[in-house]
């Protein structure tokens, strides 16, 4: 079983949906969680970064994060066809090496 | 600013070949990171850098990889006797010393024959 799992998808929403995308993880010494967003032949690109539990927003994104379940969320509102991409959680205990998950690939229909 | 550069961004090679692939880091940033992501899957760490010293290796796979980053700023990733099992999207990325962010290049594409 790998430390951090994610539902590959694809995902296929219609524009303005609201998206809803799931981790899940093992390892409880987890403290620092990320969502990067990568597009085909591109480097992943920093959406989010939180620390610990809770909520974080900014601008159409929403992360949370719960440790008590192992279990951090991204949600996009309003989705745009050019937040169609493949989007991947990532994690660490001391703020240095990232374990990843297997990423989602969303696509979000004119 | 300039982000995170990495040359060449591609790259195709033979079985047992020797190839290097450069890092330029962003500007004033200690760490770097080097990961590897294979088709479909998310990218796997391989080696982190604190400085000029290696901190952590734990990733790489077998000797054939070797890293290095002299000067504290550019890194090369260096696989000896290329395998195809190799070939994969070679990644770097680098933080700020107090900061858990990491900012990505856009990868070297190694495809080895």
């Amino acid at each position: 079983q790998k430390e951090v799992e994610q539902d590959p998808g694809p995902l296929s929403v219609p524009e303005g949906a609201i998206v809803s995308l799931n981790c899940t993880y093992s390892n409880s010494a987890f403290q620092y969680f990320m969502w990067y967003r990568q597009y085909s032949r591109k480097g992943p690109e920093l959406l989010m970064y939180t620390y610990s539990s809770g909520n974080k927003e900014d601008g159409r994104f929403t992360a949370q994060v719960d440790k008590s379940s192992k279990y951090i969320s991204l949600f996009i509102r309003d989705s745009q066809p050019s937040d169609s991409a493949t989007y991947l959680c990532a994690m660490s205990w001391a703020g240095n090496m990232l374990t990843f998950g297997g990423g989602t690939r969303l696509m979000v229909k004119p | 600013g300039a982000g995170v550069s990495q040359t060449p961004s591609n790259k195709v090679t033979e079985k047992g070949k020797y190839v290097e692939l450069r890092c330029d880091p962003i500007s004033g940033h200690t760490a770097l990171y080097w990961y590897r992501q294979s088709l479909g899957q998310g990218p796997e760490f391989l080696i982190y850098f604190q400085g000029t010293g290696a901190a952590d290796d734990s990733g790489l796979p077998n000797d054939r990889f070797f890293a290095v980053r002299p000067e504290g700023s550019v890194s090369t990733l260096k696989i000896q006797r290329t395998e195809r099992g190799d070939s994969a999207v070679y990644l770097c990325a680098s933080s700020p010393q107090d900061e858990g962010t990491q900012y990505f290049g856009p990868g070297t594409r190694l495809l080895v024959l």
